[in-house]
C-alpha cells in the first residue's frame, strides 16, 4: 500500500520552464511534508519543506503548494535550469520524530 | 562537520553469502534510519532507531534482513544469507529527533550487487 503517491514519474522541461509535481497522501496523521532533491550518485538532500498549517511556502526558485482538504501538495520550480535536473521525492512524516514515508520520485531533466 | 558515513560504497558478492553494511550517524543525532532504494519501488523504509532503539521494523523484508545500534555512532544492516533480489542501494539517514525540522541527513549509500 502506497502511502504518498507521486506523479509524474518522469518530467522534461525546457530551461526557464516551470515544472510541478504531485503528491498526495491519505493519513491525517502527517505532520511534515519535505521534498528532497537527489543528483546521480549521492544520497537525497532536502530541498524545501512545509507543515499542513501552511497553505503554501517558498525558497529562492522553489514553491511548495499544500491543500489540507484534498490531500495533496506539489513542488513548483520557477526559471528551471539544467542543474535541477535530479529526481525528486515528496515524502510525509508520522508525528515528530516519527518515520518519513517517500513517494516513488521524479526524474526531471531541463534541457538547456 | 562530517555527514552520515557508510561503507563500503560498493559491495559485489555472490548468491548466499552475508552482507553486512555500516553507518555513522551525525554526532548528536538520536534517529537512524535505514532505507532501500530500487527503480521499482522506489525509496523503501527498511527499519528506524531512536536512542539505539529500534523502534519500527516493519518495513524489513524478511528474516534474512537484520539491522543493529549497538552505540550511538554506529549501526549495521546485515543480510544473511543474500539473494539477487536484494541487490539495491542501501541508504542510512539520522536526524535529530523533535527537532524542529524533522530533516533526515542521508548517508552517499552502499551499492550492493548480489550475483
Amino acid at each position: 500500500q502506497q502511502q504518498v503517491k507521486q506523479s509524474p514519474q518522469s518530467l522534461i522541461v525546457q530551461k526557464g520552464g516551470i515544472p510541478i509535481i504531485n503528491c498526495a497522501y491519505e493519513n491525517t496523521a502527517f505532520d511534515y511534508f519535505p521534498w528532497y532533491q537527489q543528483f546521480p550518485g549521492k544520497g537525497p538532500a532536502l530541498l524545501i519543506a512545509i507543515r499542513p498549517d501552511v497553505s503554501e511556502k517558498k525558497e529562492g526558485r522553489f514553491t511548495i503548494s499544500f491543500n489540507k482538504s484534498a490531500k495533496q501538495f506539489s513542488l513548483h520550480i520557477m526559471d528551471s535550469q539544467p542543474g535541477d535536473s535530479a529526481t525528486y521525492f515528496c515524502a510525509a512524516r508520522y508525528n515528530q520524530g516519527g518515520k518519513l514515508i517517500f513517494g516513488q520520485g521524479t526524474e526531471l531533466s531541463v534541457k538547456p | 562537520d562530517a555527514g552520515v558515513i557508510q561503507s563500503p560504497r560498493h559491495e559485489v558478492t555472490e548468491m548466499g553469502q552475508e552482507v553486512t553494511l555500516r553507518c555513522k550517524p551525525i554526532s548528536g543525532h538520536n534517529s537512524l534510519f535505514w532505507y532501500r532504494q530500487t527503480m521499482m519501488r522506489g525509496l523503501e523504509l527498511l527499519i528506524y532507531f531512536n536512542n539505539n532503539v529500534p523502534i519500527d521494523d516493519s518495513g524489513m523484508p524478511e528474516d534474512r534482513f537484520s539491522a543493529k545500534m549497538p552505540n550511538a555512532s554506529f549501526s549495521t544492516l546485515k543480510i544473511q544469507p543474500s539473494e539477487p533480489r536484494d541487490s539495491a542501494v542501501y541508504f542510512c539517514a539520522s536526524s535529530k529527533t523533535g527537532g524542529a525540522s524533522g530533516e533526515l541527513f542521508f548517508g552517499e549509500g552502499s551499492r550492493l550487487t548480489v550475483l
